[in-house]
Formats: C-alpha cells, structure tokens, sequence
C-alpha cells in the first residue's frame, strides 16, 4: 500500500519556524490536494490544513502550507510549546481509490 | 460540521471479531462519507476503509479486504466498521472520520475507540 514520506522527526526553539515535508512515491500528490493533520498527545487528529495550503476556521495563520510537484510542506512559524504535536499529511489516491497517510512527523520545541 | 461519536472500549480474543458504532449528529448522515482510520500504540494512522452512507458503497483498504466490514443505518445516522480475525496486531485505537467534500479532507473525527486483543 502506497505510503507518502515524511520525517520521523523536527525540532526548533520556542518562536522559530519549522518545516515538515511530505513526499509521494507515485502520484497521489501531484494529482490530489493534500491535507494535514495534527495530534496532539492522546487525543484525535484534528485538521489543520486542506487544499495544499488553506486554513480551516480557527486554525492560525502561523501555519501554512504548500505544494510543488510530488511534494507537499507544513510550516509552522513562532512556534509555541503547545504546537508540540504528530503531523500527518493525507491525500486520494486515485489510481488505487484509497487514501493514504503519511507515516507522521513529531515536532518537539525545544 | 458536526460531531461523530464512537463507541465505547473493547477488549476482545485472538480469532474474535469486533464491531464499533460511529454516530453522527449535526450534519446530513447521508451526504458525507466516512472514513476509518486506526492508531496502533506508538505508530502512526492507517487508513482502513471508507462508506459513503448515501449510495450504501464502500471501498476498503488493500491490507484489509476480506476482513473489514463497513455498513450504516440511515435511521440513526450510525456507521459501523466490524474487523474479524483479530490478532494481536489489532490493538489499536480506531477513529471514524467525516470526509468533507468543502476540505477534501477529513474535517470532522470521533473520540476514538480503543480495542485490545489479547488472549
């Protein structure tokens, strides 16, 4: 089953920025929106980016998000303690009509 | 948006099979699929399939076909996935998830079940 790459882990100082990649194998993101997801520690996912690069309702403009060819980016800028979470892009696969996760990024402030 | 809302914790044997309910409030039950996912202690999220309560259709995850089940009833604006044959690797916590046709995503997640399978 077709995976999209992301790394295991990110860290940055309180008030820095942080970049999370999201990378396909295939061609899931090239031909799909992507979308993140964030997990704080024993709760449910919640969404935090749709579309490639929109925010829902709610959901600060430190977060941003971005697409170019095979690839996808979250950033986060002026990080805070509490953004300390798992991040999980997700897009469709159309081809197999599935929709897969990326394996999920933990982001620590240090 | 809405609010989805699992059932309750489950611990269950090895070769069992098990049934979590998944009940929407809020919104239009028919017109939004919804999608399973689980968390295995530690790991990441796994898609395991979706049901589009509408048309009554599924599509189910690769690694699960042949033991996955996913049904709804549109009088209690419920869905209900069943996985049988547990194993140990089961054990997970497993989420439903409305897909939102406005996102392209998944904008709306239950609590959450927790099943355990061990002998």
């Amino acid at each position: 089953q077709s995976v999209l790459t992301q790394p295991p882990s990110v860290s940055a100082a309180p008030g820095q920025k942080v970049t999370i990649s999201c990378s396909e194998g295939s061609s899931q993101i090239g031909n799909n929106y992507v979308s993140w997801y964030q997990q704080l520690p024993g709760t449910a996912p919640k969404l935090l980016m749709y579309e490639n690069n929109k925010r829902p309702s709610g959901i600060p403009d430190r977060f941003s998000g971005s697409k170019s060819g095979s690839s996808a980016t979250l950033g986060i800028t002026g990080l805070q303690t509490g953004d300390e979470a798992d991040y999980y892009c997700g897009t469709w696969d159309n081809s197999l009509n599935i929709w897969v996760f990326g394996g999920g990024t933990k982001l620590t402030v240090l | 948006q809405g609010q989805l809302v699992q059932s309750g914790a489950d611990v269950k044997k090895p070769g069992a099979s098990v049934t979590i309910s998944c009940k929407a409030f809020g919104y239009t039950f028919t017109v939004y699929q919804i999608h399973w996912v689980r968390q295995a202690p530690g790991q990441g999220l796994e898609w395991l399939g979706i049901i589009d309560p509408g048309g009554n259709t599924v599509s189910y995850a690769q690694n699960f076909q042949g033991r996955v089940t996913m049904t709804r009833d549109t009088s209690t604006s419920t869905v209900y996935m069943e996985l049988s044959s547990l194993t140990s690797e089961d054990t997970a916590v497993y989420y439903c998830a409305k897909h939102s046709y406005v996102y392209n995503a998944m904008d709306v997640w239950g609590q959450g079940t927790t099943v355990t399978v061990s002998s």
